[in-house]
């Protein structure tokens, strides 16, 4: 089976435009979620969706968005981007999302903001 | 924050077992207990969880107390390929979700 697969790797933006993560789960997985990794805060949750629906959400600003698709593809958009918001943005897959349901993780997507 | 405590680093040499240690004191009697690796900022490697009993897998084996206050992640025959930072995690009953701590920095040595 394939992994979890993250578009684009690399990204750079300049603050003040938007910009749309792509992560394709595991076949037959249904649940998404999301992670922030930068060097002074770790990996943080985002949210988490689960047959098209939003289940979770962390403690970010509403200028982080998502939504799943009908394939359990998912995206994540971020508008008005500022500096703080280069990091490593992290998704990762489960069959159903329940709590011994293994997170298999992308490569990432590293988004630099200038 | 996170329900885990680990040291920041630790030195193993190479084909020696690596014992790396979690404590969660304040785990209830539902969450799990998780282990991931993240090598280079990589996305981060699943190794194996358990929830009250001792779990191996091809990778590794996770040793958990009988009061679930601490576990031990044990790599059997550690190579240069296992440096990494290992993260230990309890995964949330209110929300299922991983809540990550700073992990311990692993460094095997030739």
């Amino acid at each position: 089976k394939a992994g979890v697969t993250q578009t684009p790797r690399y990204l750079i933006k300049t603050r003040g435009q938007q910009v749309t993560l792509s992560c394709s789960p595991i076949s037959g997985h249904r649940s998404v979620s999301w992670y922030q990794q930068t060097p002074g805060q770790g990996l943080q949750f985002l949210f988490e969706y689960f047959s098209e629906t939003q289940r979770n959400k962390g403690n970010f600003p509403g200028r982080f968005s998502g939504r799943q698709f009908s394939n359990s593809r998912s995206e994540m958009n971020v508008s008005t981007l500022e500096l703080g918001d280069s990091a490593l943005y992290l998704c990762a897959s489960s069959i159903t999302g329940g709590i011994a349901d293994t997170q298999y993780f992308g490569p990432g997507t590293r988004l630099t903001v200038l | 924050d996170a329900k885990t405590t680990q040291p920041p680093s630790m030195d193993c040499a190479e084909g020696r077992a690596a014992n790396l240690p979690c404590n969660h004191s304040t785990i209830s009697g539902n969450e799990y207990v998780y282990w991931y690796r993240q090598i280079h900022s990589q996305g981060p490697q699943y190794i194996i969880h358990g929830l009250k009993n001792n779990e191996t897998n091809e990778m590794a084996s996770l040793i958990i107390t009988e009061d679930r206050k601490s576990s031990t992640l044990i790599l059997p025959h550690a190579t240069l390929r296992d440096t990494a930072v290992y993260y230990c995690i309890v995964r949330v009953s209110s929300n299922y979700q991983l809540i990550w701590g700073a992990g311990t920095k692993l460094i095997i040595k030739p």
